[in-house]
């Protein structure tokens, strides 16, 4: 079965200093998407990033760039030169692409950027 | 292009009574799935409507229901309100290029009942 996991409930970083969300996931499917969304306190969901299983390089989109270790089934964010705008709920999912196309999420890292 | 619009954006309710919650989804997009989030629960799936059809659907008694109309947007209602209802109901429209279908999510309802 499809499962999320984000081990960390919180996290901390300065401001301007890069930080790495973890993201594990485990499927049976062979193709499927991985994705990241941050959630400010208004509550949207705001889409950062993407990374398909076939892609080869690492997905990246300005300061946000996604670790995708294949083998370990590992989906990192990592936000460079962070800002106090960062500060947010971050979500990792994931889509098979056969059988059902559900989205599943996991359970969210709090980040909080210090000044 | 105009994001995904949700109304209304708050709303508070007694137990027992019924709520529909409406999503506008992206000008293009067919695809329109909804969610709930609760601080205990975390984002749980609801269902997901294409072209009309109900496609998915996730874990969550009769009572929650939801339709999608011929322009693609889509209503969800919930009859007989429980406490535990009370959550952020978020909407999301995707669309399918290149294969990848990435959702894009609505600003949600804040649903509070009493």
């Amino acid at each position: 079965a499809q499962k999320i996991t984000q081990t960390q409930p919180g996290m901390f970083v300065q401001e301007k200093e890069a930080v790495t969300l973890d993201c594990t996931y485990d499927t049976s499917d062979p193709s499927y998407g991985l994705f990241w969304y941050k959630q400010p306190s208004s509550g949207e969901m705001i889409f950062l990033i993407y990374q398909g299983s076939y892609d080869q390089q690492n997905a990246t989109e300005g300061r946000y760039s996604l670790n995708f270790q294949k083998a370990r089934k590992s989906a990192n964010l990592v936000i460079s030169a962070s800002q106090l705008g960062d500060s947010a709920m971050y979500f990792c999912a994931m889509r098979e692409q056969s059988g059902t196309y559900k989205y599943i999420f996991g359970t969210g890292t709090r980040l909080k950027v210090l000044a | 292009k105009a994001g995904v619009t949700q109304t209304p954006r708050y709303l508070i309710k007694t137990r027992g009574q019924q709520v529909t919650l409406s999503c506008s989804p992206i000008s293009g997009h067919r695809s329109v799935s909804w969610y709930q989030q609760t601080p205990g629960q975390g984002l749980q799936f609801l269902f997901e409507y294409f072209s009309e059809t109900q496609r998915n659907k996730g874990n969550f008694p009769g009572r929650f229901s939801g339709r999608q109309f011929s322009n693609s947007r889509s209503e969800m209602n919930v009859s007989t309100l429980e406490l535990g209802d009370s959550a952020l109901y978020l909407c999301a429209s995707s669309v399918l290029t290149g294969g990848e279908e990435t959702q894009y999510f609505g600003p949600g309802t804040r649903l509070l009942v009493l």
